[in-house]
């Protein structure tokens, strides 16, 4: 099956620095998520993205589908940007494969 | 509300018990996922259904484990006779065929 991979596993950031996580994924996929989990455990859908760029206020995804790989850019992180941020990859019929995560800490 | 939603959140039961988890998708939305998160990992894939037809359970980890989404909306995640190895984070997504998921709060599952 299709492989993820999420790095970096954990990162520490101050208030207002910025920051890009990666997900790299084994084969040709159908679409892309990512998602935030919050302390509180709900999974925010944040940006579905099977190729190109999308920008959501301080948040902006790129999915290069044929290098197999997604970037998750933080700009002038907040408090509440804190949690898990996961990238899952949707194999042909629809399930999502997900990365492990990375956990993200950010410090007032 | 225009949400996922699942019933119970929490679910403490004992070693052996049957448990039922309930999943409300977002009206209209065909398709309909349940996975399972251990603590510290990624949600992993259990089963999918577009309307009442069940279309992938290759992710169910053993036979204790079924669902049912009888009428093409609700749907139940049954463990029979549940075992301590079964306690995690079970979740509910649904969408348009092939299109995003929208995840629900998830039902914590305890067995002690």
């Amino acid at each position: 099956g299709i492989q993820v991979e999420q790095s970096p596993p954990d990162l520490i950031l101050q208030e207002g620095a910025n920051s890009t996580l990666r997900c790299n994924f084994s084969d040709s996929v159908n679409n892309l998520q990512w998602f935030h989990q919050n302390p509180w455990g709900q999974l925010i859908n944040l940006f579905y993205i099977p190729s190109g760029t999308k920008q959501n206020g301080r948040l902006s995804a790129t999915t290069v589908a044929t290098e197999r790989y997604s970037l998750l850019y933080i700009s002038s992180s907040q408090t509440t940007d804190s949690g898990v941020y996961f990238c899952a990859v949707e194999e042909w019929g629809g399930k999502l494969i997900f990365g492990q995560g990375t956990e993200l800490s950010v410090k007032p | 509300g225009a949400g996922v939603s699942q019933s119970p959140r929490y679910k403490v039961t004992k070693r052996g018990q049957d448990v039922a988890l309930r999943c409300d998708p977002i009206s209209g939305h065909v398709s309909l996922y349940w996975y399972r998160q251990a603590l510290g990992q990624g949600p992993e894939f259990l089963t999918y259904f577009n309307y009442e037809a069940q279309q992938d359970k290759s992710g169910l980890p053993n036979d204790r484990f079924s669902a049912e989404r009888p009428e093409g909306s609700i749907s139940t995640l049954t463990i029979q006779r549940t075992e301590q190895r079964d306690s995690a984070m079970y979740r509910c997504a649904s969408s348009l065929v092939q299109n995003e998921q929208f995840f629900g709060p998830g039902t914590r599952l305890t067995v002690l």
